[in-house]
């Protein structure tokens, strides 16, 4: 069974760099069918997809968002990684990961447990 | 960008009860659209894709259909697993946005 960790600090200062790893098991990150996504909410809020990663390099992320994000995969730890630059208390959310489904299809079929990223000094 | 809209932003059901949550994309998205179910301090759940397919272990009194821009989201008989929030999130184009989220609540 597909399971996915995210890791990383859960407490960032203002105008730095949020930085996350995705940890994935049970599976390879380096199917030539999958995409790899980040999507993020707020305390109380709703959803954000940030964005979708592939192993070759392809990478997609929301126009809100795309000055400050940059995503990876490193098939050599089976992990996918966020990083997220000039945060501000508006980035603190819970930030999960998770695979699509693939085949072309999108939809977001395999989730991490989400983790809670404050940004304060 | 492409607006997703749901309808309504909460309601109030008992078990049993049938329930339908409509999302309402800005523009055709053709059957480019996918139901989550959300319980709180959980990830979301994947119940549907492409519109109507129902993802797999997910109950059958689940059902999306629809297609362009109105889709709909049929809890055939509500059980106590089912209070939660739901989310449509279209798949047609970046950015793959989400609507906001109806919270369905014990009435």
């Amino acid at each position: 069974q597909l399971q996915l960790q995210e890791s990383g600090p859960g407490l960032v200062k203002p105008s730095e760099t949020l930085s996350l790893t995705c940890s994935v098991s049970g599976g390879s990150i380096s199917s030539s069918v999958y995409f790899w996504g980040w999507i993020r909410q707020p305390p109380g809020y709703g959803l954000e997809w940030i964005g979708s990663a592939y192993y070759g390099g392809n990478t997609y992320y929301n126009p809100s968002l795309k000055s400050r994000v940059t995503m990876s995969v490193d098939t050599s730890k089976n992990q996918f990684s966020l990083k997220l630059t000039s945060v501000t208390a508006a980035d603190t959310a819970v930030y999960y990961c998770a695979r699509h489904r693939g085949d072309g299809n999108w939809a977001l079929a395999y989730w991490g447990q989400g983790t809670l990223v404050t940004v304060s000094s | 960008d492409i607006q997703m809209t749901q309808s309504p932003s909460s309601l109030s059901a008992s078990v049993g009860d049938r329930v339908t949550i409509t999302c309402r994309a800005s523009q055709s998205i053709n059957t480019y659209l996918n139901w989550y179910q959300q319980k709180p301090g959980k990830a979301p759940n994947l119940l549907i894709y492409s519109a109507s397919t129902l993802q797999s272990g997910v109950p059958s009194r689940f059902s999306g259909s629809g297609s362009g821009t109105d889709f709909t989201l049929t809890i055939s008989s509500l059980q106590p697993d089912d209070f939660a929030t739901y989310y449509c999130q279209q798949s047609f184009i970046t950015p793959r946005d989400f609507g906001q989220g109806t919270k369905v609540e014990v009435k």
